[in-house]
């Protein structure tokens, strides 16, 4: 195990449904991300917290909002999704923001959701 | 904008064999490349990292390098095992926070 835990493992949702995802880390890090996984595609980045504070949104739809009550904790809500919003949903987190010493991500074993 | 290509998209070798899996990127500011092992059902976790201040570096089987004048860097790992058969991907850091992942490798080792 990494340190950084997701739940919940698989989800399936309606449309209309609203749910959030969880994304907890025990490695004392500051900065925490939200990616999302589709088949065949590179993992896109949707958001970057550092110190409990936003600072990236990568055009991320509002139908995905992101909360992050303090650096330990990572929250993605959902509501109205697509279809096409299926994915592996992958909280990772890392000492300091990237390029520098102690930059490396540690990811969690994701969330399967299925939008039906 | 920023890109990072990552080849092949599959390779299988046979046990024993070396594999090598090559990316390119596009920013020059990039400083700081990563590899990552995703293991079916599991996230990503990362195995070996270079920086850019090194040309070369070694972990038991497996090694990385690194060509800044080209924007190339390499993974080799030798003596494949099957529990090598992972999808690897690679990242650069443009110095900011942003990496940027190539798309992965799905990587096969035949006993």
């Amino acid at each position: 195990e990494t340190g950084v835990t997701q739940t919940p493992r698989h989800l399936v949702m309606g449309m209309t449904n609203k749910k959030s995802l969880k994304c907890e880390q025990h490695l004392g890090h500051n900065a925490m991300y939200w990616y999302k996984q589709s088949a065949k595609k590179p993992l896109e980045l949707m958001f970057v917290y550092n110190f409990k504070e936003q600072t990236e949104n990568n055009s991320v739809p509002s139908r995905f909002s992101p909360e992050c009550p303090n650096s330990s904790h990572l929250f993605l809500h959902l509501h109205t999704l697509q279809p096409e919003d299926s994915a592996l949903y992958l909280c990772a987190s890392s000492q300091a923001l990237g390029g520098g010493l102690n930059t490396e991500a540690f990811f969690g074993q994701g969330t399967r959701l299925t939008v039906v | 904008g920023e890109n990072v290509e990552q080849h092949p998209s599959t390779l299988s070798v046979q046990e024993g064999d070396s594999a090598v899996i090559k990316c390119t990127y596009s920013d020059s500011a990039s400083n700081y490349f990563p590899w990552y092992k995703q293991e079916l059902g599991k996230g990503p976790q990362l195995i070996i990292d270079i920086r850019s201040n090194v040309g070369e570096k070694k972990d038991q089987r497996i090694a990385v390098t690194l060509n800044k004048t080209a924007k190339h860097f390499s993974l080799h790992i030798t003596e494949t095992q099957p529990e090598d058969s992972a999808v690897y991907f690679c990242a650069a850091i443009p110095g900011g926070f942003k990496t940027i992942f190539g798309a992965g490798t799905r990587l096969f080792v035949k006993a």
